[in-house]
């Protein structure tokens, strides 16, 4: 079984820009997270999505903001980037059980300049 | 209080040492107790998943849950230089968020 997919692994973006980040979960899976990862904060959950809906949200600002499609694929928006947003954006996806755990895909790796 | 603390190390010990890696959280309420390993340039990876107090063994791996200290282990036997990576831990509360510790660095010298 195919684990979770992230695209693109690597972006360098400027000050300003936005960018959009993508992850397949792992098949069957309807569940997909979003976390950020810097060696500062560690992981801070960002948002999960079950069957296209907002399930949870963090504490981030509103540009971020994510959507889920109905192949259970989702993506993730930065607005407005900010040099604090260069991180290692992890999706994670979970089967149907509230007690699953997560399963990691590698993460893409963003920097702003 | 954090909710979830870990010792953020580096840990170094060396080959063939038992390693152990600890964990303590907050909230009585949390029930599911989670393991992951991140290698560098890597997302984490999960290695044990428990629910109870008391032991699960998986090869080289012993995850430990105590929870009337709110304490929970994972205990490497046999260390390689390819354990070399960020030990993550994580707990959840059914139908919650997910929390994790910052992670310890071990460093698995040969």
């Amino acid at each position: 079984k195919a684990g979770v997919t992230q695209t693109p692994r690597y972006l360098i973006k400027t000050r300003g820009q936005q960018v959009t980040l993508s992850c397949s979960p792992i098949s069957g899976h309807r569940s997909v997270s979003w976390y950020q990862q810097t060696p500062g904060q560690g992981l801070q959950f960002l948002f999960e999505y079950f069957s296209e809906t907002q399930r949870n949200k963090g504490n981030f600002p509103g540009r971020f903001s994510g959507r889920q499609f109905s192949n259970s694929r989702s993506e993730m928006n930065v607005s407005t980037l900010e040099l604090g947003d260069s991180a290692l954006y992890l999706c994670a996806s979970r089967a149907t059980e509230d007690n699953s755990p997560l399963h990691f895909g590698n993460g893409t790796r963003l920097t702003v300049t | 209080q954090k909710e979830v603390e870990q010792d953020p190390g580096p840990l170094s010990v060396p080959e063939g040492a038992i390693v152990s890696l600890n964990c303590t959280y907050s909230n009585s309420a949390f029930q599911y107790f989670m393991w992951y390993r991140q290698y560098s340039r890597k997302g984490p990876e999960l290695l044990m998943y428990t629910y109870s107090s008391g032991n699960k063994e998986d090869g080289r791996f012993t995850a430990q849950v105590d929870k009337s200290s709110k304490y929970i282990s994972l205990f490497i036997r046999d260390s390689q230089p390819s354990d070399s990576a960020t030990y993550l831990c994580a707990i959840l509360n059914y139908g919650q968020n997910f929390v994790f510790g910052p992670g310890t660095r071990l460093s698995v010298l040969p």
